[in-house]
């Protein structure tokens, strides 16, 4: 099973900053990584796949980049609707499991 | 627009079993490959079952396997998981997600209790 690691567990940024989260594979994912958003008491939402693909409705603040087993997710002037835990998931086993990073929680400084 | 509904969870005892039904619109289902993943209380996010669109290709996390069973109704456009032998580490909220991989639109979830 390919294990999916994110940091840091928690990133305080004030409103207007950049925040940069980390995953990391333990074996090569290619581009085969999504990411997602999850407010409190809200359901996941698809933000990133293909490791840079913006889904239907990500704003352009949010970008993604990387590819084998070190990704990045950079949110440009952050507001204050993306204070929230993102997660990362590869998708490239084949059979699944399909694996999620526990998270990184972005909270206001 | 796409919509996915999760309902059938509740509070069961260990050893119990409980079927999720997750009614879809909005698309069509039988286009589509679809997942069911879990939160765990205070916890991230875990896939554990998937179905092709015809329904002959299934996979399952090794935490629920031989235990749950993953399927679908196309004339219903519904999403189904009946979950037998409960373990008191499958209390989570229940999601049904469109996708393979990318899973590109979930549903609210349904919370499932296994507590004696």
């Amino acid at each position: 099973e390919i294990v999916v690691t994110q940091s840091p567990a928690t990133l305080s940024v004030s409103p207007g900053e950049r925040a940069t989260l980390s995953c990391r594979a333990s074996q090569s994912v290619k581009s085969s990584l999504a990411w997602y958003q999850q407010k409190p008491g809200q359901t996941p939402r698809l933000l990133i796949h293909s490791a840079s693909t913006r889904a239907t409705g990500t704003p352009g603040r949010f970008s993604g980049s990387g590819s084998g087993t070190e990704f990045t997710l950079t949110i440009d002037s952050l507001q204050s609707e993306d204070f929230a835990v993102y997660y990362c998931q590869q998708y490239s086993s084949w059979p699944p499991p399909w694996t999620f990073g526990q998270g990184t929680t972005v909270e206001i400084k | 627009q796409v919509q996915l509904v999760e309902s059938g969870g509740g509070l069961v005892k260990p050893g119990g079993s409980l079927r999720l039904s997750c009614a879809a619109s909005g698309f069509s289902f039988s286009d589509h490959y679809m997942s069911w993943i879990r939160q765990a209380p205070g916890k991230g996010l875990e896939w554990v079952a998937y179905i092709s669109r015809t329904g002959n290709s299934i996979y399952y996390a090794d935490s629920v396997w031989g235990r749950f069973t993953i399927s679908r109704d196309g004339a219903k456009s519904s999403l189904y998981l009946q979950m037998s032998r409960l373990r008191t580490d499958d209390t989570a909220v229940y999601y049904c997600a469109r996708g393979e991989g990318i899973l590109s639109h979930w549903g609210q979830g349904t919370p499932v209790i296994v507590s004696s």
